[in-house]
């Protein structure tokens, strides 16, 4: 089927340590993908995106790792700070025939920062 | 530069009611979408609007539709509520299309009771 999905619903992270967000997807022909991060009482916000011909994005604490060979990618934030508590998103972003795209999201990983 | 507005941000309506909700997009951005987010499915896909033309459609009943103006600006309805379109709807806008990096509204939480 089409699906994006996570691996853990939950992480708790202490304040400093790195947090690994992790995100399976089964479309082999997905091709763009973004992470979002989601306050509470907030919209989603961007964070960074990849597409298939990288396997590797950096921005700023934050990297995207992408595996075409076993359809999974990641979400590093390095140093990770109380302020990053939120839910995070992996998020497919599809074409259709129509020329429009759309948003396919996983199910979220609540990211709680221990100070 | 402001981002997407939504309005309301909160609404009560009772089961049988409809409802509209709008979304100013990013001065300039001429694709909007519109999602449902709900705790049990998450983030759903509704429709996209570009230059006021429906271009996508997710897998929601009839009673979900919207517009676009000439502005950009769209809004969303829901007729004959039912309990279970209580939800959060976020609007995105994007640039030329909604390819391009998506920037979300703080949404509108729509209680039916």
């Amino acid at each position: 089927g089409e699906s994006v999905g996570l691996h853990l619903p939950t992480l708790s992270v202490q304040e400093g340590d790195n947090s690994i967000i992790n995100c399976a997807y089964s479309n082999s022909a997905s091709d763009y993908f973004i992470w979002y991060k989601q306050e509470s009482g907030k919209g989603p916000q961007f964070i960074i995106d990849i597409r298939s011909n990288m396997d590797k994005r950096q921005g700023q604490r934050v990297t995207v790792l992408l595996n075409k060979t076993v359809k999974h990618l990641s979400l590093q934030i390095a140093a990770t700070q109380p302020g990053d508590s939120a839910v995070y998103f992996c998020a497919e972003n599809r074409k259709s025939g129509a020329g429009s795209y759309q948003l396919t999201f996983g199910k979220g990983t609540k990211l709680s920062v221990i100070p | 530069k402001a981002g997407v507005t939504q309005t309301p941000r909160y609404l009560i309506k009772t089961r049988g009611q409809q409802v509209t909700l709008s979304c100013s997009p990013i001065s300039g951005h001429r694709s909007v979408s519109w999602y449902q987010q709900t705790p049990g499915q998450g983030l759903q896909f509704l429709f996209e609007y570009f230059s006021e033309t429906q271009r996508n459609k997710g897998n929601f009943p009839g009673r979900f539709s919207g517009r676009q103006f000439s502005n950009s600006r769209s809004e969303m309805n829901v007729s004959t509520l039912e309990l279970g379109d209580s939800a959060l709807y976020l609007c995105a806008s994007s640039l030329e299309d909604s390819g391009a990096e998506a920037f979300f509204g703080q949404g509108t939480r729509l209680t039916v009771v």
